[in-house]
């Protein structure tokens, strides 16, 4: 079937702008995690969810980033206020998460770029 | 602290050569440790993971625990291995929730 998809693939935004990225996950994966990626480095993780479940935000950089998954599929990313620093590739990885020692593998999407003018 | 180390940004070889890419880590615990790739223009998806013990696309990676490094090696380059190549690792265990910790990536160029 179809890959993880995100959209906006692009979003360019005035300093001080909210902004809202929209993932869709693999159907069934139970697992979501956002990663964020800046220019020249690898992703770093953001927040992980369990079905609707956020059971990690340690990775959000500030209260000004809120994530969420109400019906346990599609999730958003928010950014309120957006500032330059925020510019970047933000990432929407999906699994069928984990059994025992086992953890399945992520499925990436293509990515949303935020520009912050 | 938990890291992923990648001391190459750039790795040129030429078609044919052997190529290694250089990980290490730090990590107070068992982790797991993989490889990820993004081809140009593609997303980010795995290459392989130590606990399957695989070759894929030729290439191949073993965990030394004693040196804390996975280094991701292939005999014969070809210019379709051009790409970037990120380390990563995750915490194993009924505790984990497997998020991802990663380097900074490695960009491999194979030159013809």
């Amino acid at each position: 079937g179809a890959g993880v998809s995100q959209s906006p693939r692009y979003k360019v935004a005035k300093r001080g702008q909210d902004v809202a990225l929209r993932c869709d996950p693999i159907s069934g994966h139970v697992s979501l995690f956002w990663y964020q990626q800046a220019l020249g480095q690898g992703p770093e993780f953001l927040t992980y969810f369990q079905n609707e479940a956020q059971l990690d935000k340690s990775g959000l950089p500030s209260d000004r980033f809120f994530a969420e998954r109400p019906e346990g599929s599609v999730s958003t990313l928010k950014i309120q206020r957006t500032q330059q620093e925020d510019s970047a590739v933000y990432l929407c990885a999906s699994s069928l998460g984990s059994r025992g020692a086992y953890t399945y593998e992520q499925y990436f999407g293509p990515g949303t770029r935020l520009t912050v003018t | 602290a938990q890291r992923v180390t990648q001391p190459e940004k750039l790795l040129s070889v030429f078609k044919g050569a052997p190529v290694e890419l250089k990980c290490n880590y730090s990590y107070s615990g068992s982790p797991e440790l993989f490889w990820y790739v993004q081809y140009s223009r593609q997303r980010l998806q795995l290459l392989l993971r130590h606990i399957s013990r695989e070759s894929i696309k030729g290439f191949t990676a073993d965990l030394n625990k004693g040196e804390t490094s996975f280094h991701l090696k292939k005999p014969f380059a070809q210019e379709e291995d051009s790409a970037m190549y990120y380390c990563a690792l995750s915490g194993r265990g009924g505790g984990s929730q497997g998020n991802l910790i990663f380097g900074k990536g490695t960009k491999l160029s194979v030159k013809p």
